[in-house]
């Protein structure tokens, strides 16, 4: 069954102080391994999809990377509009071949 | 693009009542994924459809909920007999088939059973 673990569960940044999160997890068939941000009181919103150890995507401030074991999300230069809890899901190819299994996010406060 | 769009955002109901839920995707999106959250936690996974069909049901999904999507447009989710381990956001979710299938989720419906 897939896994998904997330690090730290909690982070607070000053505005500036540039950081990352940890997504560790275990698929079988890697078919994708995708960051999402999550605000309070609404759904999950798409920020990156990674494929293949080696692969790195940018957005903004974001950069998420990906190896064989994990990725990272990190962020340079955080602003407060940043803070929102971000989810890391991987879709393998055991199983089922549609269903995202998600961790349990990392909430990320940056303080003015 | 209008979005995923779910109705009602919140539900409060009496344990034992039946409850509908309902999900407008993305027009041209041909899969459609349902998804349960409680706090704290990331989504889980429930049911999948393409199209009409719904190909796939988490064994989370016990005989108390059906989820339905007629001619392959909207969907619902229905949880008959409801408890108060159902409490939680239902989060509805669509994409398009393809290689780099990337899935938009809507707002959700908060479920709160007394």
């Amino acid at each position: 069954e897939d896994q998904v673990t997330q690090s730290p569960e909690a982070l607070r940044l000053q505005e500036g102080e540039s950081s990352s999160l940890n997504c560790s997890y275990t698929v079988s068939g890697l078919r994708g391994l995708f960051w999402y941000r999550q605000d309070p009181g609404k759904g999950p919103e798409f920020l990156f999809t990674l494929y293949s150890a080696g692969e790195e995507k940018e957005k903004e401030r974001l950069k998420a990377t990906l190896t064989k074991k994990e990725s990272f999300l990190h962020i340079t230069a955080p602003k407060p509009e940043d803070s929102a809890t971000y989810l890391c899901a991987v879709r393998g190819s055991g199983g089922s071949n549609y269903k995202l299994t998600f961790g349990k996010g990392t909430l990320l406060t940056v303080n003015p | 693009d209008t979005g995923v769009s779910q109705n009602p955002r919140h539900k409060i109901t009496k344990r034992g009542q039946n409850v509908t839920f309902r999900c407008d995707p993305i027009s041209e999106h041909n899969r459609l994924y349902w998804y349960r959250q409680t706090l704290g936690q990331g989504p889980e996974f429930l049911t999948y459809f393409q199209n009409e069909a719904q190909l796939e049901k988490s064994r989370l999904l016990s005989d108390r909920f059906s989820a339905e999507r007629p001619k392959g447009s909207f969907s619902t989710l229905e949880i008959q007999r409801t408890e108060q381990g159902d409490s939680a956001m239902y989060l509805c979710a669509s994409s398009l088939a393809g290689p780099s299938e990337k899935l938009f989720f809507g707002s959700g419906t908060q479920l709160s059973v007394l």
